[in-house]
């Protein structure tokens, strides 16, 4: 079975730091995708990254990029440059394979910018 | 504007009265999915729908019930809620093979309380 595991239940960072949230997983799968989730205190779900099993780069989207360590079966994702805008609940999740739909979510990380 | 669409955003009913959470996409999104969202757990996945008429069970399936009978329509029923039924539900959707490119659309989500 697939599972996720987030350690940080929270964290706390001063503006225009970069910060790295944890994200390890564990799946027999040789194929999967990770994905990570913002989720602001509105409560709405917003995709942010995504990375496939067999990528070889490191994914990246503007300030955000997952580190990706296959070997360590981890997917941290980092934030370059915080904003007080990035204060959210953040959750890592995965697939079964690359194009499955199930997501398998962590507990998430309550990230705290501080000014 | 391509959203997937909850109602009602909140929700207060007393235990064993029927409800309905209703959920629509305008994106043609063959594959649907209702999560629940509870403190120190993630997102744990309730039903889901590959098509029309084709649904199945996800981790949590206990005192809910889906129906598909129309593509874009996927709503979650509680015959007889119970206050363990206390969360907060999404619905998401995605292309079938396209969940790893796009991320999965999540509706705002509905905060329901059972008393």
């Amino acid at each position: 079975a697939q599972k996720i595991t987030q350690t940080q239940p929270g964290m706390f960072v001063q503006e225009k730091e970069a910060v790295t949230l944890d994200c390890t997983y564990d799946t027999s799968d040789p194929s999967y995708g990770l994905f990570w989730y913002k989720q602001p205190s509105s409560g709405e779900m917003i995709f942010l990254i995504y990375q496939g099993s067999y990528d070889q780069q490191n994914a990246t989207e503007g300030r955000y990029s997952l580190n990706f360590q296959k070997a360590r079966k981890s997917a941290n994702l980092v934030i370059s440059a915080s904003q007080l805008g990035d204060s959210a609940m953040y959750f890592c999740a995965m697939s079964k394979h690359q194009g499955a739909q199930k997501l398998v979510f962590g507990q998430g990380t309550r990230l705290t910018i501080n000014p | 504007e391509a959203q997937v669409t909850q109602n009602p955003r909140y929700l207060i009913t007393v235990t064993g009265k029927k409800l309905t959470v209703t959920c629509s996409q305008n994106m043609n999104h063959e594959y649907m999915s209702w999560y629940r969202q509870d403190p120190g757990l993630g997102l744990r996945q309730i039903y889901y729908s590959m098509n029309v008429e084709v649904t199945d069970k996800g981790d949590v399936p206990e005192g809910y019930k889906v129906s598909r009978k129309e593509k874009r329509n996927f709503p979650l029923i509680l015959e007889s809620p119970s206050p363990n039924q206390t969360s907060l539900y999404f619905c998401a959707s995605s292309l079938l093979g396209q969940g790893d490119s796009y991320g999965y659309t999540f509706g705002s989500g509905t905060r329901l309380t059972v008393v």
